[in-house]
């Protein structure tokens, strides 16, 4: 399978503890991303990688969270002292660049990975 | 505060109608749209996207874009209750980077 995979699948932790979550995106895309969906809600943005650059982040992303994509290939996501509202599911998704007619360089689809469901009790 | 808008149904049709979601979008310039399908407890799993006015068909499935009235729909001809899951709506950000999300449309196909 060369989708996006994440780990792990399934998360509980107590209120309190760190936690890290990896997502391995398809191996020739570029762009890595993070989102986080609660119930009821469609995902909401994180933060993006190009490569290693860390290139945008939402204000969701609070001083407890960090994320880092070292070689350009996988990405972890670290959340500090986690709180109750920290329950989600995290997801990860990548994308290729594709260049159109004009020469301008446009992301592409992204493709999720099956995401990290965190429940923190 | 840029939104997509998608009315969170549940919409319910018979098994080989054509079931129609609808989405709504704030931003003039977003330029790339995108329909997921979400099953419960499942990720979100690309089925169209769409970037030019007009419709676009992919078996089944027809997506239609008319940026003029900022509005992008599904269409889901010969709807299988397997169709039955949540569909999300999704436009670029200006920058191109993030997808911001409808809070999508639960769809509900009965045999």
């Amino acid at each position: 399978d060369t989708g996006v995979s994440q780990n792990p699948r399934h998360k509980i932790t107590k209120r309190g503890q760190n936690v890290t979550f990896r997502c391995d995106p398809i191996s020739e895309h570029n762009r890595l991303y993070w989102y986080r969906q609660t119930l009821g809600q469609g995902p909401e943005f994180l933060t993006y990688f190009q490569n290693e650059a860390q290139l945008e982040k939402s204000r969701l992303l609070s001083d407890r969270f960090s994320a880092e994509r070292p070689k350009g290939s996988f990405s972890t996501l670290e959340i500090q002292r986690t709180e109750q509202g920290d329950s989600a599911m995290y997801l990860c998704a990548s994308s290729p660049i594709r260049v159109v007619g004009t020469g301008a360089r446009r992301p592409y689809e992204q493709y999720f990975g099956p995401g990290t469901r965190l429940t923190v009790t | 505060q840029k939104e997509v808008e998608q009315n969170s149904g549940p919409l319910s049709v018979p098994e080989g109608a054509i079931a129609s979601l609808n989405c709504t979008y704030s931003d003039r310039v977003s330029q790339s749209f995108f329909w997921y399908r979400q099953y419960s407890g499942k990720s979100p799993e690309l089925i169209m996207s769409i970037y030019s006015n007009g419709d676009k068909e992919d078996g089944r499935f027809t997506a239609q874009l008319n940026k003029a009235s900022q509005y992008v729909s599904l269409l889901i001809r010969d709807s299988q209750p397997s169709d039955s899951a949540t569909y999300l709506c999704a436009v670029n950000n200006q920058a191109g980077t993030a997808l911001i999300f409808g809070k999508g449309t639960t769809l509900s196909v009965s045999s």
